[in-house]
């Protein structure tokens, strides 16, 4: 088993939809939770951050972890095209001397 | 405040070139990372430096070679470059102590023939 696990999709989605994107983990050590955004031809840029289990919210977007499950969610609300990039799921944690890792990325589309 | 830079953006080479992908970072970070993203395969970790002075192999080292020149930067080399090594390269930086969050680059893409 994979340490995390993400499906890729394609995901495709009408604008002003609430989309979810999700990873599983196994490494019951991971304690930070990140996810990046990534536009095409570009490098990944991080859009939220969160420690241990938890929501966090940032303007329409939504960070879940529920560390029982090894389940992480990231909510976008009244998705937009804009929103159209892949979304990587990372983390962090258990003395991996700073090293993150990520999850294969889902490739989500929003059509206007 | 730049963030992070790499240089070149596009790089051709033939078979058995070297070349050196050169990264800086600007937002005083001890450690930096060298990733390779592939289709399929997701951002697989090349070297990385915890601080200044020390560099560690990742996920897939073969055939590559780091020097942390300085605290800002920190270069990958490729002394015999292959075709399998036809990539995307990233630099990144993270500050500590955590979150760890690392921040990117804008990649570099390299064509080997």
């Amino acid at each position: 088993q994979k340490e995390v696990e993400q499906d890729p999709g394609p995901l495709s989605v009408p604008e002003g939809a609430i989309v979810s994107l999700n990873c599983t983990y196994s490494n019951s050590a991971f304690q930070y939770f990140m996810w990046y955004r990534q536009y095409s031809r570009k490098g990944p840029e991080l859009l939220m951050y969160t420690y241990s289990s938890g929501n966090k919210e940032d303007g329409r977007f939504t960070a879940q972890v529920d560390k029982s499950s090894k389940y992480i969610s990231l909510f976008i609300r009244d998705s937009q095209p804009s929103d159209s990039a892949t979304y990587l799921c990372a983390m962090e944690g258990g003395g991996s001397n700073y090293k993150l890792t990520f999850g294969k990325g889902t490739l989500l589309t929003v059509n206007p | 405040n730049a963030g992070v830079t790499q240089t070149p953006k596009f790089q051709v080479l033939k078979t058995g070139q070297s070349m050196t992908l050169q990264c800086a970072q600007d937002m005083n970070h001890n450690s930096m990372y060298w990733y390779r993203q592939d289709p399929g395969m997701g951002l697989r970790l090349i070297y990385y430096s915890a601080s200044e002075g020390t560099t560690d192999k990742g996920e897939v080292p073969n055939g590559y070679n780091v020097s942390r020149l300085n605290k800002r930067e920190f270069s990958l080399r490729l002394e015999s470059a292959a075709p399998s090594q036809t990539s995307v390269y990233f630099c990144a930086s993270s500050s500590d102590p955590g979150p760890y969050e690392q921040y990117f680059g804008p990649g570099t893409r390299l064509t080997v023939t």
